[in-house]
Formats: C-alpha cells, sequence, structure tokens
C-alpha cells in the first residue's frame, strides 16, 4: 500500500482557476506537510500541520489554504491561479513535526501543476 | 541567513565510485540529511549525520564535518539505477530543514 498518496498527478489549469490538491498518509502519522518544487529543484516548504498548530511559511500567498478533514489527510487549496504558481507539489508526512532528530520525511509522489 | 551548495550535476561510470559534496552556511544547526530523488518521482530519505565523522550504509556513506560546514554523500559499486538526483537538507536551529537544489548524478555504462 502506498503510503502518502496524492492526486491527481498532472493537473492542467487556465489562469483565475480555483483547484484542491488531496493527500493523504496510511503511516499513522501525526504531521503533514506541503512543499514546492519549482523549475530549479529547490523544495521549499508551504506549510507543516499537526492536530495542534499550524506552521505556515511566510513567503506563501493566502490564495493557498491548506485544509486537514482528519489526521491522516492534508489538502492543499489554491484560489485564482497564476502562472508563477505552475511547479510540482508535494505532499509529506512525518511521525512528528521534523523537531526530533533524525525524523524522516516521507513524501508523495508529486502533483504536476501547470497553469496556462 | 542560510546557504547551502552542491554542484548541479555530475557524470560517473557504472562500477565505480562518486562523491558528491554538498557545504551549507547556518547559524543553527540539527543535522543534515541526504534524500534520492529520481526524475518524476518524490525523494525518498537516504541518511542523517548529526556528528562528525562517516555513517555507512550498504554501498551509500555519509560524511560530516561540522566545523567545516561540509558534507558528502559516497556511492560505491555505482548502478545505472543510481542516476537520479541528490538531495542535501539541512535542520536549522528552529528544526526547519532548508534544502539543496540538488545534484543531478548521471551514470554511464
Amino acid at each position: 500500500d502506498t503510503a502518502v498518496s496524492q492526486t491527481p498527478k498532472y493537473l492542467v489549469t487556465q489562469m483565475g482557476n480555483d483547484k484542491s490538491i488531496k493527500c493523504e498518509q496510511n503511516l499513522g502519522h501525526d504531521t503533514m506537510y506541503w512543499y514546492k518544487q519549482d523549475s530549479k529543484k529547490f523544495l521549499k516548504i508551504m506549510f507543516s500541520y499537526n492536530n495542534k498548530e499550524l506552521i505556515i511559511n511566510e513567503t506563501v500567498p493566502n490564495r493557498f489554504s491548506p485544509k486537514s478533514p482528519d489526521k491522516a489527510h492534508l489538502n492543499l487549496h489554491i484560489n485564482s491561479l497564476e502562472l508563477g504558481d505552475s511547479a510540482v507539489y508535494f505532499c509529506a508526512s512525518s511521525q512528528d513535526l521534523v523537531d526530533r532528530l533524525n525524523e524522516k520525511l516521507f513524501f508523495g509522489s508529486g502533483t504536476q501543476l501547470s497553469v496556462l | 541567513g542560510q546557504n547551502i551548495d552542491q554542484p548541479t550535476e555530475m557524470t560517473a561510470t557504472e562500477g565505480a565510485i562518486v562523491q558528491i559534496n554538498c557545504t551549507y552556511q547556518t547559524s543553527g544547526f540539527n543535522g543534515l540529511f541526504w534524500y534520492q530523488q529520481h526524475a518524476g518521482e518524490a525523494p525518498t530519505f537516504l541518511s542523517y549525520n548529526v556528528l562528525d565523522g562517516l555513517e555507512e550504509k550498504g554501498r551509500f556513506s555519509s560524511f560530516l564535518s561540522r566545523s567545516k560546514g561540509y558534507s558528502y554523500l559516497l556511492l560505491k559499486e555505482l548502478q545505472m539505477k543510481d542516476s537520479a538526483s541528490y538531495l542535501c537538507a539541512l535542520m536549522d536551529s528552529n528544526y526547519q530543514l532548508i534544502w539543496g537544489a540538488g545534484t543531478k548524478l548521471i551514470i554511464k555504462p
């Protein structure tokens, strides 16, 4: 079984649209994350979330919002999509916030978002 | 602030050994990770170093020198499947992961 699954794998849409990317983990982890990987391959944290705390990277536009119906799911909603939002978005999870030494991240397979 | 540098691309021959370097500058340090990412796939964990020295895991080893702000990933007996990007990531004093851009490793027969 896939540990961290996200859908869709590819998302092509027009500027101005609103879209969502879903993520689910079956590892029983407490914390989930959204990362953006741009064309230069840098991974940038967008959000980290557990049942106690949402930590937002201050550089993330408020058009992006995480929604967590339960501990196993963290969906990403994007409003008013812009050309610069085109990137690969990775969901990830860890047992706890990555604040214990040697805490591994488990990544989903990524969603390639193309905004036209 | 923090900064991570690693070579953009390296080429090596099947069966050989390759060393991928990562240098960093940071005001706080809680460890350094290496992840492997095949094209179009998710990153997967390879290693974690927080103390100076060499950690060996099969064909892969990772080294850390905190005083020099330097780490390397050593891959032995290279196989074609090792062709991937190798990402260096630093955990800073706030336990945030700061990622390098990755080194694309190309293995030739």
